[in-house]
Order: C-alpha cells, then sequence, then structure tokens
C-alpha cells in the first residue's frame, strides 16, 4: 500500500514564524501536492509538483512556498505565519499516470497559529 | 472551468437506513469520477472511482455510477452502519494539462445514529 507520511499531526507556531510542513511518500509517485482543508469550504490546493525541482501554483499560493529536492518529499513552507494560516493541512500523491489515478493523502497536520 | 457541486451536510440518518448523497460535475473531456471518505481525525481515503461514461463504482457497500448524460456520480448505500459516519468528498480528475490534479466538492459531514 500507497503510505504519504505527514510529520506532525498536530502543530502550534507563533505569527511571523517561519513553518516547515513536511511530507514523504513511499510509492516512487511523481506527483505531489498540498492543501488545506477548512470548514465550509472542502480542500483548496496550494501548489503540487510533477517532478524533482518543479512546482507549480494551486488556487490558493500566497503565503506559501513550497520545496522538492528529492522525489519523495514534498515540503510546504510558511514564510511568515499568520493566523488565518490556521488550517488542516493535507499532504498527496500520484503516479505520472495522471487523470484516472486516484491520490493517496497523509493523516493531515492540523496547524494552528496562535 | 471545471467545477464539483456536491449535497451539502450534515445528513444525519438511522442505522440501516438508506444513503444518497448527491454529486453533479461539469468538465471539459472525460474526467475520472472519485469518492473519498474522511473519517475523523484522518486524511482522505480514496472510497471508489469510476474512469468513464456508465461505469460503476463500488467498495464496501458504497456504490455510484458514472452518468455522462446527467453529469452525475451520485453515492448510494443500501444500509448505513453507525461506522459510515464520515465527511464525503466527490471529486473529478484534471483534463489535459492538468492530469493528477484533483477538483473537490465541498464534502457532506454523515452522521449514523443507532
Amino acid at each position: 500500500d500507497v503510505k504519504v507520511t505527514q510529520s506532525s499531526r498536530y502543530l502550534v507556531k507563533r505569527t511571523g514564524e517561519k513553518v516547515f510542513l513536511e511530507c514523504v511518500q513511499d510509492m516512487d509517485h511523481e506527483n505531489m501536492f498540498w492543501y488545506r482543508q477548512d470548514p465550509g469550504l472542502g480542500l483548496r490546493l496550494i501548489y503540487f509538483s510533477y517532478d524533482v525541482k518543479m512546482k507549480e501554483k494551486g488556487d490558493i499560493p500566497e503565503g506559501y512556498s513550497v520545496s522538492r529536492e528529492k522525489k519523495e518529499r514534498f515540503s510546504l513552507i510558511l514564510e511568515s505565519a499568520s493566523t488565518n494560516q490556521t488550517s488542516m493541512y493535507l499532504c498527496a500523491s500520484t503516479p505520472s499516470q495522471g487523470g484516472n489515478q486516484p491520490q493517496h493523502f497523509g493523516d493531515g497536520t492540523r496547524l494552528s497559529i496562535l | 472551468g471545471d467545477s464539483v457541486t456536491q449535497m451539502e451536510g450534515p445528513v444525519t440518518l438511522s442505522e440501516e437506513a438508506f444513503l444518497t448523497i448527491n454529486c453533479t460535475y461539469t468538465a471539459t473531456g472525460y474526467p475520472s469520477l472519485f469518492w473519498y471518505v474522511q473519517y475523523p481525525g484522518e486524511g482522505l481515503q480514496l472510497l471508489l472511482k469510476a474512469t468513464k461514461a456508465d461505469d460503476k463504482g463500488s467498495n464496501k457497500g458504497f456504490e455510484a455510477t458514472y452518468r455522462k448524460e446527467t453529469t452525475s456520480f451520485h453515492l448510494e448505500k443500501g444500509s448505513v452502519q453507525v461506522s459510515d459516519s464520515a465527511v464525503y468528498f466527490c471529486a473529478l480528475s484534471g483534463y489535459g494539462g492538468s492530469q493528477g490534479n484533483l477538483i473537490f466538492g465541498k464534502g457532506t459531514k454523515l452522521s449514523v445514529k443507532p
């Protein structure tokens, strides 16, 4: 089975801090994704990556950046955390064959910015 | 652009009741369609999928049929259990340059009472 591991289940940070959320997958998938999940808004795509060192903006990239130095690892970075970035963050991966392949999700990181 | 609309919740049912969660979509091309489930405190898990018109996806007693003529992918289960209490997301795959991306509905929360 595909395993997508997010480094923290719960995280509490302060306003203005630089925050790193880590995601690792063990199935050699090319595509990786970061979403945030908020009540009433569903899942919104922040960034995705089709290959090492490659990144594409999703629907809500403002205030975030990403890093993909190795195929298995995709990091989400909050450059200067703000309270409106308090949310559940979900990482996902999928192989390169595209459209009919499901995404595999990690368990999520619930991030609180105080 | 592509979009997914699913019925708003919450939905509350008694055990052994029949479940329908409506999902309709707007898309160019021929997307694949998915239902994901999120149990409390967890990430999303693939529940079922369908990759072309008239396909029926099924898993754990849940079913959904890809209806191109009505652009729908409604989720059904004949007899729900308390353990089915979760949030359900309908999703479609991106097309062309967005292959691998998923577009999600906002989720429907289901509560099943004993």
